[in-house]
């Protein structure tokens, strides 16, 4: 089946600083891909929709100056929380739709853990 | 409201026990249903499609009801392998066929 990979899988990082997370179709193309964010006990939340060689959209309330999404290739697409703070760290993860299949069918990446201390 | 809700659990059931989960949804213009597993720490993996006609894989069986917009999923004869967080998860009209996950359904199974 489609994978779909993330790196890094976790990172810690000091409150102020940038990080940037990596989604990629291993062996399918993906125009769009998405990424989520998920607190302990929650459901996942949708925070933007990345299409390649275009400007992601997002959901509301998800600041796109502070998440900045690049997907330059059919199968790569980053998330770059900058400025992180200790409120930012949750589990980021990535999804890809692929071409075919039914609608609605994404492959989801691992998934990045974020600490922000 | 929730765009969907589910009962958080947890469901403690035994080994071999049948164990039905339920959702509900809020937007009628819903198209695609889903039922996604989710282990602890781990993403979420698509178990299986839901249709209106009902649909069953192996010891999985999901039923939609557009009508009162509620989704179910019965497990029967549970293993231990079943436990994990049971996500029902919808999908939107328009632009790029979001998903909307229910914040799941937690069932642990025991020996």
């Amino acid at each position: 089946g489609a994978v779909v990979s993330q790196h890094p899988s976790r990172v810690i990082c000091k409150s102020g600083t940038s990080v940037k997370i990596e989604c990629r179709s291993l062996d399918f193309q993906a125009t769009t891909m998405f990424w989520y964010r998920q607190f302990p006990k929650q459901s996942l939340m949708l925070m933007a929709t990345s299409n390649e060689g275009s400007k992601a959209t997002y959901e509301q309330g998800v600041e796109k100056d502070k998440f900045l999404i690049n997907h330059a290739s059919l199968t790569l697409s980053t998330l770059t929380v900058t400025s992180a703070h200790p409120e930012d760290s949750s589990f980021y993860i990535c999804s890809a739709r692929a071409t075919s299949g039914p609608p609605g069918t994404q492959y989801f990446g691992p998934g990045t853990r974020l600490l922000v201390l | 409201r929730k765009e969907v809700e589910q009962d958080p659990g947890p469901f403690n059931v035994p080994e071999g026990a049948t164990v039905a989960f339920n959702c509900t949804y809020s937007n009628s213009a819903s198209q695609s249903f889903f039922w996604y597993r989710q282990d602890c720490r781990k993403e979420p993996k698509l178990l299986m499609s839901v249709y209106s006609s009902g649909n069953e894989d192996g010891r999985f069986t999901a039923q939609l009801n557009r009508a009162s917009q509620y989704i179910s999923l019965l497990i029967r004869d549970s293993k231990l392998s079943d436990s994990a967080t049971y996500l029902c998860v919808v999908t939107v009209s328009g632009g790029y066929n979001k998903l909307i996950f229910g914040a799941g359904t937690r069932l642990a199974v025991h020996p």
